[in-house]
């Protein structure tokens, strides 16, 4: 089976600068996906990363950095510059390898880490 | 714009009560999921449907049923007997291209309260 660890319940981190938030995860097959969501309190899911794991360098996407680091079954958000819209809960979640067929993907997802930016 | 989009927003139900929340997708994607999402936790999948009349039970799917007879709509009923329905629900859709792009969007969800 699956699973997911998010091990850090809440983080506070300063406007404009750096923040890294933990994950990480266990599974016996070779062939599995990473991805983070952003959850604002308006309760929507936004997407924000995916790493595959046979991706050869680790995924970027603007201020945002997946720092993976495959030895050690971790798949750390950071986070660069952060500002005031980026407080939010954050989930990490790995796609089951079963889902590489009729579009179906099963995913299992952390509990989150609260990241909240001060002024 | 495309998308996905669940109703209502807030829906109270009173004990004993059968409820359905909507999702409609304009994505045009082949997978829909429904997962509840409990304070503390992170999302649990209740159902799942690959193609249109088609769909399977995840990993807490007592008390719900679903039903998929168009590929945009993927409609949940929360049933009497789901013993304790309060939560976030929210409804999603993924399209397989083979690519490591490959992620799940997710609608804005519903907040079902039991009075």
């Amino acid at each position: 089976a699956q699973k997911i660890t998010q091990t850090q319940p809440g983080m506070f981190v300063q406007e404009k600068e750096a923040v890294t938030l933990d994950c990480t995860y266990d599974t016996s097959d070779p062939s599995y996906g990473l991805f983070w969501y952003k959850q604002p309190s308006s309760g929507e899911m936004i997407f924000l990363i995916y790493q595959g794991s046979y991706d050869q360098q680790n995924a970027t996407e603007g201020r945002y950095s997946l720092n993976f680091q495959k030895a050690r079954k971790s798949a750390n958000l950071v986070i660069s510059a952060s500002q005031l819209g980026d407080s939010a809960m954050y989930f990490c979640a790995m796609r089951d390898p079963e889902s590489n067929s009729g579009g179906y993907q099963k995913v299992t997802f952390g509990i989150g880490t609260k990241l909240q930016v001060i002024p | 714009d495309g998308g996905i989009t669940q109703s209502p927003k807030y829906l109270f139900r009173k004990e004993g009560q059968n409820v359905t929340l909507s999702c409609e997708q304009n994505l045009n994607h082949d997978a829909m999921y429904w997962y509840r999402q409990d304070p503390g936790q992170g999302l649990r999948l209740i159902y799942y449907s690959q193609i249109v009349n088609d769909f399977q039970k995840g990993d807490i799917a007592e008390g719900y049923s679903v039903s998929r007879e168009k590929k945009e709509s993927f409609p949940l009923t929360v049933t009497s007997a789901q013993k304790n329905p309060t939560a976030f629900y929210l409804c999603a859709s993924s399209i397989w291209t083979g690519s490591s792009g490959n992620t799940i969007y997710f609608g804005e969800g519903s907040w079902l309260t039991v009075v």
